[in-house]
């Protein structure tokens, strides 16, 4: 069965630091999504992308944060100046349709 | 803005029938979600109901009311492995194809 890939598995960083989430999405997907989940808490939607570009954003995902399809097959997310409070399991998530949502297995970030 | 609504947590015995409900206010609908999530993984599709009724999977079912702002996840003949956290969570319609979630609800299983 087709699988949402994401790397690494855990990441820990300093404050301040620059750190960037990798994805490779199912292959015949077009819709590319992050969600977050803060540890004990509901997972919340990040940024969708569509056709190369950003199609819907959070309040969440603020000018720290930044998407990138680099090469045709990743799909990464960019945060550049960490904070404490984004320490979170971070999902992708592809789906070829508008419904039927595969969510990667996560990269844990812990920001100290 | 978007509320879900569901239990926290719920209890239930191997071999039983559990009903898991949620309620939903939020500016539009598009579909509403089911997903299943074992502790420290991703969740996992479990549903989607658009129209009104019931969406039946094996020992899994769904079902929603729209004009109640309502669905129910059933899960029957509960095994060991079921324990897990079901997320609900709406697409509503102004937003494309992003989706709300609510809090999730634990669902542990018994022997």
């Amino acid at each position: 069965e087709p699988e949402v890939t994401q790397t690494p598995s855990h990441q820990v960083t300093q404050m301040g630091q620059e750190v960037i989430l990798r994805c490779v999405p199912i292959s015949n997907h077009l819709y590319f999504y992050w969600y977050r989940q803060i540890l004990g808490q509901k997972v919340e939607f990040l940024v969708s992308f569509y056709n190369n570009e950003i199609s819907e954003k959070s309040e969440i995902f603020d000018d720290q944060f930044s998407v990138e399809r680099p090469d045709g097959s990743n799909f990464t997310l960019k945060i550049r100046s960490t904070k404490l409070e984004d320490s979170a399991m971070y999902f992708c998530a592809s789906s070829a349709l508008s419904y039927g949502y595969t969510f990667g297995s996560g990269t844990r970030l812990t920001v100290v | 803005g978007q509320n879900i609504d569901q239990p926290t947590e719920m209890t239930a015995t191997e071999g039983a029938i559990v009903q898991i409900n949620c309620t939903y206010q939020t500016s539009g609908f598009n579909g509403l979600f089911w997903y299943q999530q074992h502790a420290g993984e991703a969740p996992t599709f479990l549903s989607y109901n658009v129209l009104d009724g019931l969406e039946e999977k094996g020992r899994f079912s769904s079902f929603l009311s729209r004009s109640k702002g309502y669905s129910y996840l059933l899960l029957k003949e509960l095994q060991m492995k079921d324990s897990a956290s079901y997320l609900c969570a709406v697409r509503p319609n102004n937003a494309g194809n992003m989706l709300t979630f609510g809090g999730g609800t634990r669902l542990m299983v018994k022997p």
